[in-house]
């Protein structure tokens, strides 16, 4: 599976959107992009993933780069439970077969 | 999104006990689940893939012999730590892969805190 970078931490006003970077350069043509969010103590959670398109649910939007070298989520409305962990992950579907990176603490301050 | 359970929650054994942690995909049949470890403020390493009706596959440095896994149903995968010593003591997460529509989706279970005294 392809390796991603993340930055290690995040501030985010309450309200505002969330965007959260993630390169993933080395992406392989059938690896899907994912994003999962852990917050303390529980276990991952996911949020959302894609392949080449844009995608969006009721959690939150994947933009992903033309190349697929990058991508972003963005939380539009970040809420103080949006306070987590979150991690971009690249695999490819049919394993199901997740490698944790060091993700991005994000924080939501009032 | 599909329910996976975890259990115990936590649990607190003495060092050389061993100790059993059940993993329930709850409303899908999963044919493959993963074992993770969490050790504080680090991330979630992949310890194992769960095989029904096979046997797990380990990742490397992981010991078999010590962390048993048996997959007997399409939806309960069990993780033995044997022997348990306070260098085991940490946060175990499992996952179940769901398959739909030629999609495999990977749902977590809410984590086991073993604490070995």
């Amino acid at each position: 599976d392809a390796k991603t970078t993340q930055p290690p931490s995040m501030d985010c006003a309450e309200g505002r959107a969330a965007n959260l970077p993630c390169n993933h350069s080395t992406i392989s043509g059938n690896e899907y992009v994912y994003w999962y969010r852990q917050i303390h103590s529980q276990g991952p959670q996911y949020i959302i993933h894609g392949l080449k398109n844009n995608e969006t649910n009721e959690m939150a939007s994947l933009i992903i780069t033309e190349d697929r070298k990058s991508s972003t989520l963005i939380l539009p409305h970040a809420t103080l439970r949006d306070t987590a962990v979150y991690y971009c992950i690249v695999r490819v579907s049919i394993t199901g077969k997740s490698t944790f990176g060091d993700g991005t603490t994000l924080t939501v301050k009032p | 999104g599909a329910v996976v359970s975890q259990h115990p929650s936590r649990v607190i054994c003495k060092s050389g006990t061993s100790v059993k942690i059940e993993c329930r995909s709850l409303d899908f049949q999963a044919t493959t689940m993963f074992w993770y470890r969490q050790f504080p403020k680090q991330s979630l390493m992949l310890m194992a893939t769960s095989n029904e009706g096979s046997k797990a596959t380990y990742e490397q440095g992981v010991e078999k012999d010590k962390f048993l896994i048996n997959h007997a149903s399409l939806t309960l995968s069990t993780l033995t730590v044997t022997s348990a010593h306070p260098e085991d003591s940490s946060f175990y997460i499992c996952s179940a892969l769901q398959t739909s529509e030629g999609h495999n989706e990977q749902f977590f279970g809410p984590g086991t805190r073993l604490t070995v005294l």
